[in-house]
This record gives C-alpha cells, structure tokens and sequence, in this order.
C-alpha cells in the first residue's frame, strides 16, 4: 500500500514559467489537502479537495493559484506566472474522509521542493 | 494573534535528556490534537494523536493535553540522537462537517550525542 505520492520531487521554472505538482492519494483515501511550507516556518493551509469539487481554498492566493482533484488520476497544484516567492516546499496530504476511523489524521507526502530562478 | 502558538526554538540537548515540546492554542473548537515528526528534507509524519484532556503514552513520548489551558505537550524521555528533526503540533476542528486542521511553525530539536 504505497503511501500519499507527489512528483516531482523537484522543480526548477524560471520567473514567469508555469509549476504543476502532482500528488496522488493514499488507497482509499478521497480527501487531497495542500500545505506550503517556507524555509525555517511551519506547514500553510492553502486547499482542501475532494473528488471533483474544492472544499476549502481559503489558504490559496488569489491570483495565479489553482487546484484540481479530478475523478480520475492525481490531484494538480497549477502554479502560473511563477515568481521567486513561489520558491517553497508544497507538500500534500491526504485523509480516508470525515466519519472513517483515524478521518482526521493526514498522511503525508514526501513533498515537491519548487525552485523559481 | 495566531490559534497556534510554538516555539521554533531552535532546541538542543544532551542525549538521554528529557525533551519538553509546548503549544498553545486559543480556539475552543479544537478537539483533535496531534504531534508530527518531520526530518529534513521530508514530509511530516504522524507522532501521537490525543483527543481528550490528560496523558497519553507511545514508548518513549508522551502527548498532555490540558484543555482548560489551551495547552499541549509532547516530552521525550531517554532522547536519542534520531529524535533530531523538527515538531510539529497540529490541532483539528470540525468545520461545517469537513476537518481543518491548524499546525503550529514547528519546533526543530537537535539532540547531542
């Protein structure tokens, strides 16, 4: 039973360029939430997916920020336009979903480390 | 003020110490209460999980929880030298029927040999 899978594991896009990070839920599991996490600073909230549909997007930057969990395949960390202060760790995590035993205790990813030049 | 509240230290003791970890937090809603681990260069990984006020034990760690302060701990006892990592408190309310959890900045803990 692999664990929750994100590549790449590193990224490197100049200014301007655009970032996709890929993360794939543990079996079983249907909900995708995604942190930042700064050099020397704790894990941000920036979204919470289900399948098909965006719970909770309160930690997303307004602009050049997206996110999907489609039915089918991984969940996408879309980054548009990148600028150096994209450059961070984003890390994903997963969770069986509200109600299941353990529901409220996330696995996560070994993370995607996004180097913006 | 933030709902989570750690020192980032940084921490370093002698091996075979006795680590204390602290959090406090201000929002009444949090009901789930968790520690992770995470190595350099990792992802976090889950250390203990706690739901109720008092003690829990797992080996070497134990997770306090006092909800009437709005305080949780996490103390390492005989500490060794692959404790070394950074900790993380994180806390969880239910929200509109989805969890949100909430971590603290983290604590990154060296132990001396």
């Amino acid at each position: 039973n692999a664990g929750v899978m994100q590549n790449p594991r590193h990224l490197v896009r100049r200014r301007g360029q655009e970032a996709r990070l890929r993360c794939s839920p543990m079996k079983g599991h249907s909900h995708v939430y995604w942190y930042r996490q700064l050099p020397e600073e704790g894990l941000k909230f920036m979204v919470y997916l289900q399948k098909e549909n965006i719970i909770d997007e309160s930690g997303m930057p307004k602009e050049r920020f997206s996110a999907e969990f489609p039915k089918e395949g991984p969940s996408i960390l879309r980054i548009q336009q990148v600028v150096r202060g994209d450059s961070a760790a984003y890390f994903c995590a997963s969770l069986r979903g509200a109600g299941a035993p353990g529901a409220n205790v996330l696995t996560f990813g070994a993370g995607s480390r996004l180097t913006v030049l | 003020q933030k709902e989570v509240e750690q020192d980032p230290g940084p921490l370093s003791v002698p091996e075979g110490a006795i680590v204390s970890l602290n959090c406090t937090y201000s929002n009444s809603a949090f009901q789930y209460f968790m520690w992770y681990r995470q190595y350099s260069r990792k992802g976090p990984e889950l250390l203990m999980y706690t739901y109720s006020s008092g003690n829990k034990e797992d080996g070497r760690f134990t997770a306090q929880v006092d909800k009437s302060s709005k305080y949780i701990s996490l103390f390492i006892r005989d500490s060794q030298p692959s404790d070394s990592a950074t900790y993380l408190c994180a806390m969880s309310a239910r929200m509109g029927g989805n969890e949100k959890l909430t971590f603290g900045t983290g604590t990154r803990l060296t132990i001396i040999p």
